[in-house]
């Protein structure tokens, strides 16, 4: 069974366009985060939630949101779609928040048109 | 915040070699320094982690060392297979990670 798992596998989208990509974790873990990766594998880290609530808010563009309706899901919603949002962006989950080993999903790669 | 630099970027063996990836951080408070690999497609997986009451760890072909007074880690892979081949990436902090910027790991049959 997957541990951590994102939908959709891939995404293109045009300019401009409203997307979201979705994570569930099966793990009872109390964390979850978002990260960006580009194309030189540069993991950036975007946003993290615990317990539902937001502890990490990196300085991203507030075109992105993310939502997490309870513990096992974390959703990134990003409005007005940007070239350089083009990127694979992995979910991951820790049972805490400190000092604890990640576990990340496969990923979604999106490429904006 | 924690600021972690990685090197090499890239990284050529032969078969059988050993390879060699060194972290450096900057934040005195990190306790805790996973390494991941990312294979093509995938998602980083653990392959070993450390903590900051601990100098070294092994398993099997894979060790880990850390140095706090010089704030560096490293990791170790003996024996290198062909399957070795992936990104590896160090992270340390406390609650809050931080990545290096990966080292792409080739093993040549």
């Amino acid at each position: 069974d997957t541990a951590v798992s994102q939908t959709p596998k891939y995404l293109v989208t045009q300019m401009g366009n409203d997307k979201s990509i979705k994570c569930e974790q099966n793990l009872g873990h109390d964390t979850m985060y978002w990260y960006k990766q580009d194309s030189k594998k540069f993991l950036k880290i975007m946003f993290s939630y615990n317990n539902k609530e937001l502890i990490i808010n990196e300085t991203v563009p507030n075109r992105f949101s993310p939502k997490s309706p309870d513990k096992a899901h974390l959703n990134l919603h990003i409005n007005s779609l940007e070239l350089g949002d083009s990127a694979v962006y992995f979910c991951a989950s820790s049972q805490v928040i400190d000092s604890d080993t990640q576990y990340f999903g496969p990923g979604t790669r999106l490429t904006v048109l | 915040g924690e600021n972690v630099e990685q090197h090499p970027s890239t990284l050529s063996v032969q078969e059988g070699d050993s390879a060699v990836i060194k972290c450096t951080y900057s934040d005195s408070a990190s306790n805790y320094f996973p390494w991941y690999k990312q294979e093509l497609g995938k998602g980083p997986q653990l392959i070993i982690d450390i903590r900051s009451n601990v100098g070294e760890k092994k398993d099997q072909r894979i060790a880990v060392t850390l140095n706090k007074t010089a704030k560096h880690f490293s990791l170790h892979i003996t024996e290198t297979q062909p399957e070795d081949s992936a990104v590896y990436f160090c992270a340390a902090g406390n609650n809050d990670m931080r990545f290096g910027a990966g080292t792409r790991l080739t093993v040549k049959p």
